[in-house]
């Protein structure tokens, strides 16, 4: 069973601007995270957010986090052509050794 | 760094063989798994094995199987395959949860094609 949902499926914008992508999950979790893949290739880890955090910050990246919507958010600001890639949140439930990834936001950015 | 690689980026098979998909990981990680990935579906979880000899079900583990003698290797087999089987396969390692990394480190994917 599908754990995260990510939201849009799709998303298209230009160089420059920001990038937000919205996932959501259905159990307690120990913490939750996002991941880039390019095309063809395996995933990268980008930021791990704990349960107990409400927000972290990496570079260009901010990823949110609301425990009590069961939901998450990536933002990439300031995006780049490079960052065209799809991004995968996953999570790891409380008590479980699994993680378990949603379907994933495809981004495209326009130079 | 760490490295997971997997044996084959792309493999063509025919009906009814028999597959074998090799993983190995150098970070000495406890935990591994195997993925595929189809278009529209995300990373679905095959098998996981928490330590050697270990090994559990995830969510579709029916027409696979697994086998992982060694801390470093996890295989990945296709008792007899099928054309429902042709996706990407896509491997990965972890710490255990509870450690200070528990960020998967991925191999960079096996697309196979039964025909």
């Amino acid at each position: 069973s599908q754990q995260g949902e990510e939201d849009p499926q799709a998303l298209s914008i230009q160089e420059g601007e920001n990038a937000t992508m919205n996932c959501s999950y259905k159990t307690s979790i120990n913490n939750l995270q996002w991941y880039r893949q390019n095309s063809g290739r395996g995933l990268v880890h980008l930021i791990l957010i704990r349960s107990n955090e409400r927000e972290k910050h990496s570079g260009r990246l901010r990823v949110t986090l609301d425990t009590s919507k069961k939901s998450s958010s990536l933002l990439i600001t300031a995006s780049r052509a490079a960052d065209t890639a799809s991004y995968f949140c996953a999570t790891e439930a409380t008590g479980g050794f699994k993680t378990i990834f949603g379907a994933g936001t495809r981004l495209f950015v326009k130079a | 760094d760490v490295k997971v690689t997997q044996s084959s980026r792309y493999l063509v098979k025919r009906t009814g063989e028999k597959v074998f998909l090799e993983c190995v990981q150098d970070m000495d990680h406890e935990n591994m798994f195997w993925y595929r990935q189809d278009p529209g579906l995300g990373l679905r979880l095959i098998y996981f094995s928490y330590d050697v000899k270990m090994k559990e079900k995830g969510d579709i583990p029916e027409g696979y199987s697994v086998s992982r003698e060694k801390k470093e290797r996890f295989s990945l087999i296709l008792e007899s395959a099928s054309t429902n089987q042709t996706s990407m396969y896509l491997c990965a390692s972890r710490s255990p949860i509870g450690g200070a990394n528990t960020e998967a480190f991925f191999g960079q994917g096996t697309r196979l094609t039964v025909v």
